[in-house]
Formats: structure tokens, C-alpha cells, sequence
């Protein structure tokens, strides 16, 4: 199926466990993004990367690390999971078109990680 | 950073009624965009608009730029059109573009 794909759906580690959370897309986009949404809140970025080999930090980034191996894949990874991490990830790309002006951006359907 | 603020948080409507939902923001924009949640999560882009006004089918946008806002429209609400709303804006910045920052939503349910 064409879009962006999360694996896994659903996770529970306990603190201070590793695990890495996978996205790809298949549209030939060059960025990709990381967001976190808590109950009540808008999503907030959590690293993105505008091209292959390329990451930046984005708003909350502390406790993950990001690793675009190439213009399909984005993946993120905590290291030393905690509580506060406890959060639907979503994983999504963005495409800019000039003629007409457009700019879209496709999700993931999500990860819901439980930091036991 | 900029302030993205929507109204109303919560919406309950009858099927059929029209709803407008806003989005105030407090800077200058050179993206702004509008989403669609659904009752199961996913997220759904609906509009670019950073100005002027845009229609797709039951749904239209309008972004007034110089006034930092921008309207929501859903006329004869379905059903499906239940979720949270999400304005997301990208400030214009003499250091580049910024990314996307979300609002914090307007919860709409559409009661049959």
C-alpha cells in the first residue's frame, strides 16, 4: 500500500529499555518527519529530516535519536526509555509542489508506546 | 516560538449543521495547514493554505494573512466528519524555514 508505514503498532517497555521505531514511505518524498502527541495536545516535532543524510532537532528532542539510512527510511530510537515518553508517535512525509502551489504532508498511522 | 491557538476546544453538532472553526496565530506564516483526526487516529492533511481560500467539497479554508488567521468551514456536518481539527503553521524566519507547529485542536462530534 502506498503512504508511510509505522511498525510497531503498539509497544510496552519498561524503564530504561531500547527499542527503535521503524518508518518508510514509498511517494519518493524527501522529507520525513517525527512527532509525539500526548492527550490533549497537538503534536509536537520530535526530529525531521529534509533530505538523505540530513536530521536536525525539531521541538523535543531529548531521550531520541534519528537515523535516515536512506530517502525511504526515517527511523527513532530510544535509548534509555522513561515514563515521560509514555506518547503516540507518528511518523510522517511532506511533498511541495510548485504548479499549482501545494504542500501536503502524508502520517503514519501511529505507534502507542507504554514506558512501564 | 509562535502561538497557534483554536476554537472552539469542543464542538457538538446534529448531523447537518454547518461549523466554522478557527485558528489565530502569532506571526507572520508562509504555511499553514489544516488536519483531520480521526476517531481511530489517523491523521488526514486537508488544506494548504497559507492565504486566500480553497474548497473541497463540503470543506472550505480561508487564511487572512495579515490578520493571522484562519477559518475552518464543514457545511451539512456528517458523522464522519467527527475528530479533532488541527491548524499547524510554519513561521516565515530571516534563519530559515521553521517547521510545523501544531495547535492544540477543536474536537468536533457529529451526532446523527
Amino acid at each position: 500500500n502506498a503512504g508511510v508505514t509505522q511498525t510497531p503498532k503498539f509497544q510496552v517497555l519498561k524503564t530504561g529499555q531500547s527499542m527503535t521505531l521503524q518508518c518508510a514511505q514509498d511517494m519518493n518524498h524527501n522529507s520525513m518527519y517525527w512527532y509525539r502527541q500526548d492527550p490533549g495536545m497537538g503534536l509536537r516535532l520530535i526530529y525531521y529530516s529534509a533530505s538523505e543524510g540530513t536530521t536536525d532537532k525539531g521541538e523535543v528532542p531529548n531521550g531520541y535519536n534519528v537515523s535516515r539510512l536512506n530517502k525511504r527510511e526515517f527511523s527513532l530510537r530510544l535509548e534509555s526509555a522513561a515514563p515521560s515518553q509514555t506518547s503516540v508517535y507518528f511518523c510522517a512525509s511532506s511533498w511541495v509542489s510548485d504548479r499549482p502551489s501545494n504542500y501536503g504532508y502524508t502520517f503514519g498511522s501511529g505507534t502507542r508506546l507504554t514506558v512501564v | 516560538g509562535i502561538q497557534v491557538e483554536q476554537s472552539p476546544p469542543d464542538l457538538i453538532l446534529q448531523e447537518g449543521a454547518n461549523s466554522t472553526l478557527r485558528c489565530n496565530f502569532s506571526d507572520s506564516v508562509n504555511n499553514l495547514q489544516w488536519f483531520h483526526q480521526n476517531p481511530w487516529g489517523q491523521l488526514i492533511n486537508l488544506f494548504y493554505i497559507p492565504s486566500g481560500t480553497k474548497q473541497n467539497g463540503r470543506l472550505s479554508a480561508t487564511t487572512v494573512a495579515t490578520e493571522r488567521y484562519s477559518l475552518l468551514y464543514i457545511s451539512s456536518s456528517q458523522t464522519t466528519d467527527s475528530g479533532v481539527y488541527f491548524c499547524a503553521v510554519e513561521r516565515k524566519s530571516n534563519f530559515g524555514n521553521e517547521k510545523l507547529t501544531f495547535g492544540t485542536g477543536t474536537r468536533l462530534t457529529i451526532i446523527p
